[in-house]
C-alpha cells in the first residue's frame, strides 16, 4: 500500500527558518501531487499541489519542487511561523483517483 | 463556507459490535471518498464513489466493511463486526468531480473510532 515515502517523521524549526519535507513515489502513472496540512482534531486541508509538467510551484511562503526523473518532490516553507506547526502529508494520485498518502511529518516551529 | 459533515465525531465500541459512520459531502460534489487514518500514519483510501456508484473499493476489507451512497449524496460506512485493529480515524472527503480531473478533495473532521 505504501507507495509514497515521506521524510522526516518530525521536524523542529526556528521561527523565520526554512522547513523542508521530502517525498518519493514509485508509481510512474501518478500525475497529481498535493500537499495537505492537518491540525489536531481536524481533517487534512489542501495546501498546494503540482502536476508533473512543471518542476516548481510557489504559492506565498509555500513551494513545491518536483523532480520527475528521480520520482521525488518536496515542500519548502519559507519564513516558517509558529502557526505553521501542524502535520504535513504529501500524496500522489492519478487524476485525483487512488490517492496515496505519505506517513506524515510533524512540524514544530519554535518562537 | 461549505464543509463536509461527519457524525459521530467519536465512537467507542467493543469488539464484535457493529458501528456505522455518516458523511454528508459538500453540496454538488459528485465524488465521495472514505479514508482510514491510523494514528501516526497518512490516510488510506477505503472506497471512492462517483455519484452513487463505487469506482474503487480495492482496499476495503469487504468481509467486515461496507459502504453505500444510495442517492448519490450522503454516505454510510459500516463495520461489522468491529475488531481491535479497526481503531482509527475515519475520514470522509468530497470533490467536485474525481475521475479525469484535478479537483481538490475537501476533508471532513473525521470520526475517531476506539474498539475495546
Amino acid at each position: 500500500q505504501q507507495q509514497v515515502k515521506q521524510s522526516p517523521q518530525s521536524l523542529i524549526v526556528q521561527k523565520g527558518g526554512i522547513s523542508i519535507i521530502n517525498c518519493a513515489y514509485e508509481n510512474t502513472a501518478f500525475d497529481y501531487f498535493p500537499w495537505y496540512q492537518q491540525f489536531p482534531g481536524k481533517g487534512p486541508a489542501l495546501l498546494i499541489a503540482i502536476r508533473p509538467d512543471v518542476s516548481e510551484k510557489k504559492e506565498g511562503r509555500f513551494t513545491i519542487s518536483f523532480n520527475k526523473s528521480a520520482k521525488q518532490f518536496s515542500l519548502h516553507i519559507m519564513d516558517s511561523q509558529p502557526g505553521d506547526s501542524a502535520t504535513y502529508f504529501c500524496a500522489a494520485g492519478h487524476n485525483n483517483n487512488d490517492m496515496r498518502f505519505g506517513a506524515g511529518t510533524r512540524l514544530t516551529v519554535k518562537p | 463556507e461549505a464543509e463536509v459533515a461527519q457524525s459521530p465525531r467519536y465512537k467507542i465500541t467493543e469488539k464484535s459490535q457493529a458501528v456505522a459512520f455518516w458523511c454528508d459531502p459538500i453540496s454538488g460534489h459528485a465524488t465521495l471518498y472514505w479514508y482510514r487514518q491510523i494514528l501516526g500514519q497518512g490516510p488510506e483510501l477505503l472506497v471512492q464513489f462517483q455519484d452513487e456508484s463505487v469506482v474503487d473499493d480495492s482496499q476495503l476489507p469487504k468481509d467486515r466493511f461496507s459502504a453505500e451512497r444510495l442517492k448519490g449524496v450522503d454516505s454510510t460506512l459500516k463495520i461489522q463486526p468491529a475488531e481491535l485493529g479497526d481503531s482509527a480515524m475515519y475520514l470522509c472527503a468530497s470533490s467536485l468531480r474525481g475521475t479525469g480531473a484535478y479537483n481538490e478533495q475537501f476533508f471532513g473532521p473525521g470520526t475517531r473510532l476506539t474498539v475495546l
